[in-house]
């Protein structure tokens, strides 16, 4: 089937810290892969995506690698901030027929970076 | 151009009621997907609509039902409500054609069942 796991959370960091979130998909073909950003009290944002192999997606300072080898999509950032304090989404895609495609997401990772 | 609404924000029903909530695409897309977040879990697939007709659809009962208009906006409806019901229930509008499965979300409905 098409699953998503990622590491539980939460991760508490200092600000400046480094920041990975683990990601693993079952490898049905090789689907899109995404990472979506939930800030509290809203919906999701795409933060990143990647549509293939060895493809990097990167924004605002997260980039995420699609590793077909591992099946992985970690998401990284070198240097977090406050303001990055969120639950974070690993996601791919599914086709649902007529060009149209279904997502399957992770449990979410909450990231909480202290001042 | 505008982005996916919902609506309303926050409802809140009783067990056994029925409830619609109502989703409105971002300009251009054709195709509304509809997920289920319970509190402190990723979203779940309920169904998508394309071009007015249900396109697939995840494990959920069929007391969860939908519509899609000429506009491409959308409804959720759930009968028979149950406790478990209670969720952010979120809408994604994205466009036929694309091959990377990008969707964008609504802010959300929380749905809370007493």
């Amino acid at each position: 089937g098409n699953s998503v796991t990622q590491m539980e959370g939460p991760v508490t960091l200092s600000e400046e810290a480094f920041l990975t979130i683990n990601c693993t998909y079952t490898a049905t073909g090789y689907p899109s892969l995404f990472w979506y950003v939930q800030y509290p009290g809203e919906g999701l944002q795409l933060l990143l995506k990647a549509t293939k192999a060895d493809d990097k997606g990167s924004n605002k300072g997260f980039e995420a690698t699609y590793r077909k080898e591992t099946t992985s999509f970690h998401l990284e950032k070198g240097s977090v901030q406050v303001s990055d304090s969120a639950v974070y989404f690993c996601a791919r895609a599914a086709y649902s027929g007529a060009g149209s495609y279904q997502l399957t997401f992770g449990k979410g990772t909450k990231l909480s970076v202290i001042p | 151009e505008t982005g996916v609404t919902q609506s309303p924000t926050h409802l809140i029903k009783t067990r056994g009621q029925q409830v619609t909530l109502r989703c409105s695409s971002q300009s251009g897309h054709n195709t509304v997907s509809w997920y289920q977040q319970a509190l402190g879990q990723g979203p779940q697939f309920i169904f998508q609509y394309y071009r007015e007709e249900e396109n697939g659809r995840g494990n959920f009962p069929p007391r969860f039902s939908g519509l899609q208009f000429p506009n491409y906006s959308s409804e959720l409806n759930v009968n028979a409500l149950e406790l478990d019901d209670s969720a952010l229930y979120l809408c994604a509008s994205s466009s036929d054609g694309k091959i990377n499965g990008e969707q964008y979300f609504g802010p959300g409905t929380r749905l809370t069942v007493t």
